[in-house]
């Protein structure tokens, strides 16, 4: 059975300090793994995603994640926040292999707020 | 524009009295599936379509029903709503069947049982 545990359902940074959301998985085959964002009031917009190519994985708006099979973790990062980074974010499993078991497990999410 | 298109976007009903949301997406994607959010549990599988007349069962099924008549749309219905469905709903539609790709989601149902 798959399952993602995120760490945190508040964070709070400043303007211009590092992001890091942790996204910790498990998953009885190699997983895929995917990064979403939620602005207030609308659906689920893709970041990135982990699908066992190159382990650190780049994405939109300046995110970057890295797979770490020996800790079970995909967690996301940005270098420098900006206030538009402000929304919830949600780490998901697929296992892998392609075919089979079409579920998608959502962690519970982590809302960002960025202190100017 | 690509897009997938949720209606009603808030619907408030009573207990008992049936409803249908819709979802359609112009992508012409193969697979399609319904989530709900609720605070603290992130989103949930309801239940998913690979094709046109496959559906299949999510992680909470229960009280839902689906069908998928067409490609495009993959209506869902709730016979007979309770108070617990309340929830925002998100319907999703993915390229092919490879797991590998991203789902797109609509932007959401929030449904209010009184």
């Amino acid at each position: 059975a798959q399952s993602v545990t995120q760490l945190g359902s508040h964070v709070s940074v400043s303007e211009g300090a590092l992001v890091l959301l942790r996204c910790n998985y498990s998953s009885s085959v190699p997983p895929y793994l995917f990064w979403y964002v939620q602005y207030p009031n609308q659906g689920l917009q893709l970041l990135l995603k982990y699908t066992s190519a190159a382990t650190l994985v780049k994405g939109i708006n300046g995110f970057e994640a890295e797979f770490k099979k020996s800790e079970t973790s995909f967690h996301l990062t940005k270098p420098s926040a900006h206030m538009s980074d402000a929304a919830e974010y949600f780490c998901a499993v697929s296992e892998g292999s392609n075919f089979g078991n079409e579920k998608l497990t959502f962690g519970t999410g982590t809302r960002l707020t960025i202190i100017p | 524009e690509a897009q997938v298109t949720q209606n009603p976007r808030y619907l408030i009903t009573v207990t008992g009295k049936k409803l249908t949301v819709t979802c359609s997406q112009n992508m012409n994607h193969e697979y399609m599936s319904w989530y709900r959010q609720d605070p603290g549990l992130g989103l949930r599988q309801i239940y998913y379509s690979m094709n046109v007349e496959v559906t299949d069962k999510g992680d909470v099924p229960e009280g839902y029903k689906v069908s998928r008549k067409e490609k495009r749309n993959f209506p869902l219905i709730l016979e007979s709503p309770s108070p617990n469905q309340t929830s925002l709903y998100f319907c999703a539609s993915r390229p092919g069947a490879l797991k590998s790709y991203e789902q797109y989601f609509g932007p959401g149902t929030r449904l209010t049982v009184t």
